[in-house]
């Protein structure tokens, strides 16, 4: 299968800082990024979705300022989490996709972020 | 997507055979069937897809019922680093570049 990467693996901040988390498709070309949050315990939610080139779309719920989504090219697209708040303390995945004709998503190995 | 129900947990012996159930009563015609894990402090990874035959793969089996209502996975031999969350999900396959939802999965123990 086609490789994603994250980076940071883990980031601690402080309450009222931004934090970028970059996601990185190695050997193929994702046209569409995906970002899910995972709480602890819990499944992977939804928070939006990004073709490259244009504006990403957020879930109901999810607040567009507050998080960031940048889709610049066919390999790269970033989360920054602006003004961080301690109930922002997650597990950020992300996933690309846009091998035809199935349109797999392959996904990230996280970034664990707290917010102290 | 169609919705799926899975145990919430399911524990197996170490080197013995798991079968994993998924209902999925609603799916339609176009609805692939798809199975994902998640190992602790992880991504998810695909384990392996079907429409309508039985599939096989290095990781695991799928058998797909003949109504496809249901499905199991299958861990032909269990290792400790099979411990995971499995998830099943349903994608259409006419739904172009939607994402995969997840829905709460089964969370598999594996004793040695």
């Amino acid at each position: 299968g086609a490789v994603v990467s994250q980076h940071p693996s883990r980031v601690i901040c402080k309450s009222g800082t931004s934090v970028k988390i970059e996601c990185r498709s190695l050997d193929f070309q994702a046209t569409t990024m995906f970002w899910y949050r995972q709480f602890p315990k819990k499944s992977l939610m939804l928070m939006a979705t990004s073709n490259e080139g244009s504006k990403a779309t957020y879930e109901q719920g999810v607040e567009k300022d507050k998080f960031l989504i940048n889709h610049a090219s066919l390999t790269l697209s970033t989360l920054t989490v602006t003004s961080a708040h301690p109930e922002d303390s997650s597990f950020y995945i992300c996933s690309g996709s846009g091998r035809a004709p199935y349109n797999e998503q392959f996904f990230g190995p996280g970034t664990r972020l707290t917010v102290l | 997507d169609a919705k799926t129900t899975q145990p919430n947990s399911m524990e197996s012996n170490e080197e013995e055979p798991v079968h994993l159930p998924c209902n999925h009563s609603t799916i339609s015609g176009t609805d692939y069937i798809h199975w994902y894990r998640q190992l602790p402090s992880q991504g998810p990874e695909y384990v392996i897809h079907g429409l309508t035959s039985n599939v096989n793969n290095r990781m695991a089996s799928l058998a797909i019922a003949e109504d496809r209502k249901s499905s199991t996975l299958i861990l032909h031999r269990a290792t400790l680093r099979d411990a995971a969350v499995y998830y099943c999900i349903l994608r259409d396959s006419n739904s172009g570049n939607t994402p995969l939802v997840f829905g709460k999965g089964t969370r598999l123990s594996v004793i040695a």
